[in-house]
């Protein structure tokens, strides 16, 4: 079982539209981060949040943090081709022996045509 | 600040070898985190070291171990290769008080055939 779920798992857009891609869990989380990486290279950190409800702006990207902190969502306006990677989510867990463990999504595939 | 390094960036080994691959965490960053990539299992913790100690473990057979040194780089082992080892290893290291902000090296590709 996935503890963190993305959707969609694909997606093949045209430069200029917009799109969201949701990471949901069932568990709480003490911060959740999304990471973007390129064919090739390792994942690269775009942000983290924090606080429940909480809603951070990067240029055309906007990530928002579930009231619960159990899921998240990254919303990006007038895609570009640059935008083109996988976008993963990853959620800090405290474990039972108290110390924190990062858990990641799969993914969402992302192609944007010019 | 040079970044994560990890060396080598492409590894083919046959089954039953083992293999060492290395990390050189960002200068300063005390945690070192691996993990594993595969298109079926997306990424997948493997162990995390902080100051020389083993702070978590995933859910993988001891095949794989890892140690680090007191310089912070740190080294995974695979032993007894399989063909289902084949993944994309990524390293990543941590400042000491944001362990959950990864920076990620570019991967060591191992292709067990």
């Amino acid at each position: 079982t996935q503890l963190l779920e993305q959707s969609p798992q694909f997606l093949s857009i045209q430069e200029g539209e917009n799109l969201t891609v949701y990471c949901n869990s069932s568990s709480v989380f003490s911060s959740l981060q999304w990471y973007r990486q390129e064919p090739g290279e390792g994942p690269v950190l775009l942000v983290t949040v924090v606080t429940g409800g909480e809603v951070k702006k990067l240029k055309r990207l906007t990530f928002q943090f579930g009231d619960a902190r159990k899921d998240s969502s990254l919303h990006i306006t007038a895609a570009q081709p640059g935008d083109t990677g996988l976008y993963l989510c990853a959620g800090e867990r405290i474990t039972q022996g108290g110390s924190e463990k990062l858990v990641f999504g799969k993914g969402m595939k992302l192609t944007v045509n010019p | 600040k040079a970044g994560v390094t990890q060396t080598p960036r492409y590894l083919i080994k046959t089954r039953g070898q083992q293999v060492t691959l290395s990390c050189s965490p960002i200068s300063g960053h005390r945690s070192v985190s691996w993990y594993q990539q595969t298109p079926g299992q997306g990424l997948q913790f493997l162990f995390e070291y902080f100051s020389e100690t083993q702070r978590n473990k995933g859910n993988f057979p001891g095949r794989f171990s890892g140690r680090q040194f007191s310089n912070s780089r740190s080294e995974m082992n695979v032993s007894t290769l399989e063909l289902g080892d084949s993944a994309l290893y990524l390293c990543a290291s941590s400042p000491w008080d944001r362990g959950d902000e990864q920076f990620f090296g570019p991967g060591t590709r191992l292709t067990v055939l």
